[in-house]
């Protein structure tokens, strides 16, 4: 199984931009790149995926290296509301398989 | 929508007991999910369903745990019989495409 690893945890000042990294070295061609969030005492939750090209929507980000063993969420101003437990996950294009790693806890400090 | 609906929210039982989680997926949702969350273990897959078909259990614990889908709109994650190590957090989620939608937790305790 392709598999990511991420940083145990990482911290934010509020108002501004992070990055949170993930690799994934043995992604297959066709794997999709999602990454989803945990608020404290809640589901996961979407926030984005991609699978070449760099993404953008409402919430964050994404950027994904050219040879694709790497990818980056960007949260451009962090704000309290986005601390929480950021997981990375590589999704087989063939079908929905989804299994969370360890993820990223993120505090934001005001 | 109402979004993914699971219950009990909470539920606390003793050792030996049969414990039923439900779900109600998002109508329309293909996709279904189960999902334990434990500090030491994280969030696991335990099995998920397409079409109401079960497509890989691989991850259920051991024969004391099942699932069943019998209808688009409804699911039961059953243990029988429970174990303190089976507390937990029992989350349900449907998809339809590429998001998945996560219920807010069944919370287990099992005494």
């Amino acid at each position: 199984d392709a598999k990511t690893t991420q940083p145990n945890s990482m911290e934010s000042n509020e108002e501004e931009p992070v990055h949170l990294p993930c690799n994934h070295s043995t992604i297959s061609g066709t794997d999709y790149i999602h990454w989803y969030r945990q608020l404290p005492s809640q589901g996961p939750e979407y926030v984005i995926h991609g699978l070449t090209s760099n993404v953008n929507n409402r919430m964050a980000s994404l950027a994904i290296a050219e040879d694709r063993k790497s990818s980056t969420l960007i949260l451009h101003r962090a704000t309290l509301r986005d601390a929480a437990v950021y997981y990375c996950i590589l999704r087989p294009h063939n079908n929905n398989d989804m299994r969370f790693g360890a993820g990223t806890r993120l505090t934001v400090k005001p | 929508d109402a979004g993914v609906i699971q219950s009990p929210r909470h539920e606390v039982t003793e050792m030996g007991q049969e414990v039923t989680l439900r779900c109600k997926p998002i109508s329309g949702h293909d996709y279904l999910f189960w999902y334990r969350q434990t500090m030491m273990r994280g969030l696991e897959l335990l099995i998920y369903f397409n079409n109401n078909v079960p497509i890989d259990d691989s991850g259920m614990p051991e024969d004391r745990f099942s699932a069943k889908m019998p209808n688009a709109s409804f699911s039961t994650l059953k243990i029988q019989p429970s174990e303190p190590r089976d507390s937990a957090v029992y989350f349900c989620a449907s998809s339809y495409g590429n998001t998945i939608y996560f219920g807010e937790g069944s919370w287990l305790t099992v005494v």
